[in-house]
């Protein structure tokens, strides 16, 4: 099983500050998937990246793909209240296409 | 609303009892993957299924647990003779077609939290 460690796995801060979260393995990936997560509700896809050191910008939220494929990053900009949520990285595990998930990073937004 | 739709939203049962989780998936969609999410734990899968064949259940606990997916109806998944151990929130997810790690699309319920007394 290749493993997804998500770090850190608890972030604080204010409305405004940007911040990064990272998902890393020491696996090859051929694609790497983020969710959110709202207390209550489903994972919701965010995005796929698939090739090494692609970048992909959702509004204020940039993934990002490590050349290696072993590794992914997502940094918000200006961060809202409304992002507060837990954030997962997946990717498909051995030599099966089912997404295997991290443990996630929970992310508070103050206002 | 044509999303994955899972029923109940909560289950509470008593140890030794039965529950039985369903799952309706997004119209057009004939697979379906059950997970199981603890806080300390994530998101771990437990079954995939088309319609009338399990497909993977390597992350399905061997005794107590069964899942499938008829040709007419919702997906269930049940466990039977609860144990407090089962108590968590059971996500359901669809997608329209064979997996392909490059495209794939996961649309999940809102879940089921089963409670167990």
């Amino acid at each position: 099983t290749q493993l997804l460690e998500q770090s850190p796995q608890f972030l604080s801060i204010q409305e405004g500050e940007n911040l990064t979260v990272y998902c890393n393995s020491s696996s090859v990936f051929s694609s790497l998937q983020w969710y959110r997560q709202e207390p209550g509700e489903g994972p919701v896809l965010l995005v796929t990246v698939v090739t090494g050191g692609e970048v992909k910008k959702l509004k204020r939220l940039t993934f990002q793909f490590g050349d290696a494929r072993k590794d992914s990053s997502l940094h918000i900009t200006a961060a809202q209240p409304g992002d507060t949520g837990l954030y997962l990285c997946a990717g498909p595990s051995g030599g099966s296409y089912i997404p295997t998930f991290g443990r996630g990073t929970s992310l508070i937004v103050h206002p | 609303n044509a999303g994955v739709m899972q029923n109940p939203r909560h289950l509470v049962r008593r140890r030794g009892q039965e529950a039985r989780l369903r799952c309706s998936p997004m119209k057009g969609h004939s697979h379906v993957y059950w997970y199981r999410q603890l806080p300390e734990e994530g998101l771990k899968f437990m079954v995939y299924l088309q319609k009338e064949n399990i497909i993977d259940e390597s992350g399905m606990p061997k005794e107590r647990f069964s899942a499938e997916f008829p040709k007419e109806g919702p997906s269930i998944l049940r466990i039977q003779q609860v144990v407090r151990g089962d108590s968590a929130a059971y996500f359901c997810a669809s997608s329209p077609s064979h997996p392909d790690p490059r495209n794939e699309k996961l649309f999940f319920g809102s879940g089921t939290q089963l409670s167990v007394l």
